[in-house]
């Protein structure tokens, strides 16, 4: 069965950089075909895509976030990373990491998603 | 960047038929990139509900259906239950291989 879960930082102070972990059990982050994403929503609002990272380490990032985002994997633990420097409170949100496995019928949907991890942002 | 516009709100009495609509433009659903829908219920994570336009994960009703057309898609929610009280949010892609989600839509049972 595969599960992915979010962990990190509950609080963090404005300026400082978040780091986050999303770690991966029951599939390989190195097997061909598998896209790991970092998606947020803040509270009461939609979704919005941040980052994403493919098994041979191609990194997409979101434009308007791109400068203060970077996407990492560490394939011996199974976990991807993401940091978000120069944090502010309107980032406050609920963090998750979805699965994308373009071998599979659902090609590029999100098909599994973690519980998320709420981050505040606050002095 | 891409945005997906959807209705904030759209509401049916159980047993009715209920439409959510995306919206999107020629440079992300137009320009020939799959729609995917996902449902969320409350304080819950998102659920991919329709893959690719129109088809179903293993487990989800028959009562919930996709399609698109155009610049546009729509999910369709036929014999509405008091369970299908959620947020919905339809995703696609643009040229960039940038992830867009729509702006969401609550669904309420009367």
């Amino acid at each position: 069965q595969v599960t992915l879960r979010e962990s990190g930082p509950a609080l963090v102070k404005p300026t400082q950089t978040l780091t986050l972990t999303c770690t991966f059990s029951g599939l390989s982050l190195s097997t061909s075909g598998l896209c790991v994403s970092w998606i947020r929503q803040p509270p009461g609002k939609a979704l919005e895509w941040l980052a994403r990272i493919d098994w041979d380490d191609v990194k997409y990032y979101s434009s308007s976030l791109k400068t203060r985002l970077t996407i990492s994997k560490d394939t011996s633990k199974n976990q991807v990373v993401l940091t978000m420097t120069n944090m502010d409170p309107v980032d406050t949100a609920t963090y998750y990491c979805a699965r994308i496995d373009t071998t599979i019928v659902t090609h590029d949907a999100f098909d599994m998603w973690g519980q998320g991890t709420m981050v505040n942002v606050s002095s | 960047q891409s945005v997906l516009t959807q209705p904030p709100s759209v509401s049916g009495a159980p047993g009715q038929r209920v439409t959510i609509s995306c919206t999107g433009s020629s440079s992300n659903i137009g320009a020939g990139y799959d729609v995917h829908w996902y449902q969320q219920l409350p304080e819950r994570a998102p659920k991919l509900l329709i893959y690719t336009n129109s088809n179903r994960p293993s487990g989800v009703p028959d009562r919930f259906s996709g399609s698109k057309s155009g610049t546009s898609a729509s999910l369709a929610i036929t014999g509405l239950q008091a369970e299908d009280e959620a947020d919905y949010y339809c995703q696609s892609y643009d040229s960039s291989l940038s992830a867009f989600f729509g702006t969401g839509t609550k669904v309420t049972v009367l």
